[in-house]
């Protein structure tokens, strides 16, 4: 069966220092790989997308970067945060292509970011 | 463009109440509704899709083309089913994306 597991599930960063959020996903090939942000009362927000290695799509401009180096695993990273980089980060998976046969979103328990 | 609404923040009914959970959406063509649902330290998980038409935890949602809704309801709320509720979009015509409403939070009162 598939899993995704994503780290650390809890982060505290100063403000300027570097971040790097993994997530993998086990048991699927060529997944479709996302990244959101959870805020309150703002629904789910996507970062960026991913359907195959090194092919990266983004949709907010920000401080943050995705990268997919292998094909279960996408990083998401800053190089400086900022105090508005604090929220809860959600990696995802789907079988592509979505909406074709029942494919719907696969969430891994997310990642807490504070910075400080 | 596309886009989910859900017109409720915070929703809360008595236990054995019915719930109605709202989800409008705008898409061109044929869109594939789903319902998220997290419980208390809990992954965002599935909770059901328009395309199955099944009922999970007593929970139903209709897909309605002339409405563009997509309503989650249950005719006798828990308070299990205290939790956040989004409703999500996806299709032909997303690019592998899919589309989230702001999430309604349901509170069930004892």
């Amino acid at each position: 069966s598939q899993t995704i597991h994503q780290w650390p599930a809890t982060l505290v960063q100063p403000v300027g220092s570097p971040l790097s959020l993994e997530c993998t996903v086990e048991g699927t090939s060529n997944p479709n790989l996302y990244w959101y942000r959870q805020a309150a009362g703002r629904g789910l927000q996507l970062l960026f997308y991913s359907v195959g290695i090194g092919q990266i799509s983004s949709e907010v401009p920000q401080n943050l970067s995705a990268s997919r180096p292998q094909d279960r695993q996408f990083i998401l990273s800053s190089k400086k945060l900022l105090l508005s980089d604090s929220g809860f980060y959600l990696c995802a998976w789907s079988v592509p292509p979505p909406g074709v046969g029942n494919s719907p979103l696969h969430f891994g328990n997310g990642t807490r970011l504070t910075v400080t | 463009a596309q886009r989910v609404t859900q017109p409720e923040k915070l929703l809360s009914v008595f236990k054995g109440a019915p719930v109605e959970l709202k989800c409008n959406y705008s898409y061109s063509g044929s869109p594939e509704l789903f319902w998220y649902v997290q419980y208390s330290r809990q992954r965002l998980q599935l909770l059901l899709r328009h395309i199955s038409r099944e009922s999970i935890k007593g929970f139903t949602a209709d897909l309605n083309k002339g409405e563009t809704s997509f309503h989650l309801k249950k005719p006798f709320a828990q308070e299990e089913d205290s939790a956040m509720y989004y409703c999500a979009l996806s299709g032909p015509n997303t690019g592998n994306q899919f589309y989230f409403g702001t999430g309604t939070s349901l509170t069930v009162i004892p």
